[in-house]
């Protein structure tokens, strides 16, 4: 059971260039989440999928487009990367339609650095 | 909207020391209330929830207490290990998503 996993681990980005961040979790949960970590800010909510085929904006939408693929799937795109956008990125999923009372459960972070 | 604040770290301790992190919160309803860790080069994950008022969160031989009278939800543990050291997160919750304090790095000298 891999719980949520992330591609890559670590990407180098030049200014203006597009990625996507890939994220899938095998647990069967319901709603799915984009944060990122910046040092002393804690986690901020980049986007979030209360259910297949429904996503929503969080705290830092601008700059970033997700597509829930599936249940299991959820990607995060950086059309054009700005160096502002470096960042250790986490992908998180919940069992029901997400709120403030459910556990989320994280996977291991994607390292990106925009030169 | 709700948010929490914790103590800025980073607390270093010696092994079998006593911890405490506090962190208080500001919120409108009654969120259920957490603390995360974050461990060396890995994701994070619950340490420990309280879902109402005067319950007692605890895990791994930590504790917290959601008090609201004093809008509180420290984090305690009575003997550290080299293990404990971690970011910890004391995190709360508004309608669709959680919200994060800054966290605090814990360093557990032998």
């Amino acid at each position: 059971n891999a719980g949520v996993t992330q591609t890559p681990k670590f990407q180098v980005l030049k200014t203006g260039q597009s990625m996507t961040l890939q994220c899938a979790q095998d647990m069967n949960h319901n709603s799915m989440y984009w944060y990122r970590q910046d040092p002393g800010m804690g986690l901020r909510l980049i986007y979030y999928s209360a259910s297949e085929g429904t996503t929503d904006k969080g705290e830092v939408p601008n700059g970033y487009n997700v597509s829930r693929l599936n249940k299991r799937e959820f990607s995060l795109r950086l059309e054009s990367a700005a160096p502002s956008q470096t960042s250790v990125y986490f992908c998180a999923s919940s069992a029901l339609s997400g709120g403030a009372q459910e556990t989320q459960y994280f996977g291991p972070g994607t390292r990106l650095l925009v030169l | 909207g709700n948010s929490v604040t914790q103590m800025e770290g980073p607390v270093t301790l010696s092994e079998e020391a006593f911890l405490t992190i506090n962190c208080t919160y500001t919120a409108t309803g009654y969120p259920s209330l957490f603390w995360y860790v974050q461990y060396p080069g890995e994701g994070l994950q619950l340490l420990l929830k309280a879902t109402k008022a005067d319950d007692k969160g605890s895990n791994k031989g930590f504790e917290a207490t959601y008090r609201k009278e004093t809008t509180s939800f420290h984090l305690e543990k009575g003997s550290v290990q080299v293990s404990d050291s971690a970011v910890y997160f004391c995190v709360t919750g508004s309608s669709y998503k959680l919200i994060f304090g800054s966290g605090t790095r814990l360093l557990v000298r032998p």
